[in-house]
């Protein structure tokens, strides 16, 4: 089984509303993040998580939220979808304690469609 | 700023033509500077992580190596299994909750 696994994989969905993607890991790490990757451009941090209590704003976190249910759950809502939304969303986590070093294992993804 | 530059932004091979990808980065202290290949529509997926200038890691046809300002990807006798978009990203000592991904190097190895 996948250590990082996000729900669902594909989505298309209509412009106003609102989408929750999840996202589980079995590797037992603190920290979880969302990104979004678009054609042609580098990952872009949408928001993080460093243990339960802590949510900390990305690069680009207007227009969405999140949730930490428990240390192996992390959601991103899209609360009012809109076309430039558009694109591939990955979770990742980290173990910290590797050298104070956070190496990040992706799921596998998240395509999503806003019409 | 703090910023990763990788290139070529595409390359393409023949089936065992060794060859290097770059990733260049500033950053105020490394804590750490990692690879990942991605195939298309998937997940990227770990490969390395170099810590300090002079450090080097191998794994089967790929070896990455680090100095103070940069990165190589080394391919030795790539196979055209060894297609995908290779991903540079950099965590720095001052702002170590931001990471730093390049656009990547799309890689073609034709059989």
């Amino acid at each position: 089984d996948a250590d990082v696994t996000q729900t669902p994989r594909n989505r298309i969905t209509k412009t106003g509303k609102r989408i929750m993607l999840e996202c589980s890991q079995t590797k037992g790490h603190d920290r979880m993040y969302w990104y979004r990757q678009d054609p042609g451009l580098g990952l872009q941090l949408i928001y993080y998580s460093f243990d339960v209590k802590d949510i900390n704003k990305g690069e680009i976190s207007d227009g969405y939220s999140v949730s930490r249910q428990a240390q192996a759950k992390f959601s991103l809502s899209l609360e009012s979808a809109i076309p430039n939304q558009t694109a591939l969303y990955f979770c990742a986590t980290s173990d910290h304690r590797d050298r104070g070093t956070d190496t990040q294992y992706f799921g596998p993804g998240t395509r999503l469609t806003v019409l | 700023e703090d910023q990763v530059t990788q290139s070529p932004e595409a390359l393409r091979l023949q089936e065992g033509e060794s060859s290097s990808l770059n990733c260049s980065y500033t950053v105020s202290g490394l804590r750490g500077l990692f690879w990942y290949r991605q195939d298309p529509g998937k997940g990227p997926e770990f490969l390395f992580t170099l810590y300090s200038a002079g450090e080097e890691k191998e794994k089967e046809r790929l070896k990455a190596t680090l100095t103070k300002k940069e990165s190589f990807l080394h391919i030795t006798a790539p196979k055209p299994e060894d297609s995908a978009t290779y991903l540079c990203a950099v965590q720095g000592e001052s702002n170590f909750n931001k990471f730093y991904f390049g656009s990547g190097t799309k890689l073609n190895v034709k059989p």
